[in-house]
């Protein structure tokens, strides 16, 4: 099946900018999401990006795909203290079921 | 909108014991799934449902049963709980199905114990 995988656990200090990578498996990926989770809460769609485009960016957020690789990245720039969650990457492989990462957990240290 | 709902927040069985998570959306979504997140593991996907009266298993299907006799409800059973089943378990809703962009909306979850 598809293999997703992340890094567990990323510190970054408050105005830095953060980068999450994932990878994945499945050459036949149609979108690829990235979702946050707060402490407590279900997971949040945060942006997603098709998978015959190689960037995307939506205000802070800034999306990095590399298809041949399968590696995506998620760029967060002037990261805050409310940045601090969990974030997860999410492929999509035809049908709409998703295939998550195991999760980064991210820590904005003031 | 109240979105997806989930019910109960919180669970405590012992092994063998039965019960069912609740789960509804009022968005008129077609597409519903189950997942169960475990740590260091992400989500993994347990049943879904591409609609009223269809459901397929994910992931990890055993010891779970789904049903979805209307668009808004799709509850989780399990049939005789074992503590391999302690884990926070979610549900989603979206759209539709396909290859095409599809956010799925997540409820809060169910922590649930088995012990």
């Amino acid at each position: 099946g598809e293999d997703v995988e992340q890094s567990l656990f990323l510190s970054v200090r408050e105005g830095d900018s953060s980068v999450i990578n994932c990878t994945y498996t499945d050459s036949s990926s149609t979108y690829l999401y990235w979702y946050k989770q707060e402490p407590g809460a279900g997971l949040q769609l945060l942006t997603y990006i098709f998978s015959n485009m190689d960037m995307k960016q939506d205000q802070r957020l800034t999306v990095l795909l590399n298809k041949k690789d399968k590696h995506l990245s998620l760029r967060i720039a002037d990261t805050q203290t409310g940045d601090s969650a969990i974030y997860f990457c999410a492929d999509q492989t035809g049908a709409n079921n998703l295939f998550f990462g195991t999760g980064t957990r991210l820590t904005v240290i003031p | 909108n109240a979105g997806v709902t989930q019910t109960p927040k919180f669970q405590v069985l012992k092994t063998g014991q039965s019960m069912t998570l609740q789960c509804a959306q009022d968005m008129n979504h077609e597409y519903m799934s189950w997942y169960r997140q475990d740590p260091g593991m992400g989500l993994r996907l347990i049943h879904y449902s591409v609609g009223a009266g269809i459901t397929d298993q994910g992931e990890v299907p055993n010891g779970y049963n789904v049903s979805r006799s209307t668009t808004e409800d799709f509850p989780l059973r399990l049939l005789s709980a074992a503590p391999s089943q302690t884990s926070v378990y979610f549900c989603a809703s979206s759209p539709g199905g396909g290859p095409t962009y599809n956010e799925q909306f997540f409820g809060p979850g169910t922590r649930l114990t088995v012990l």
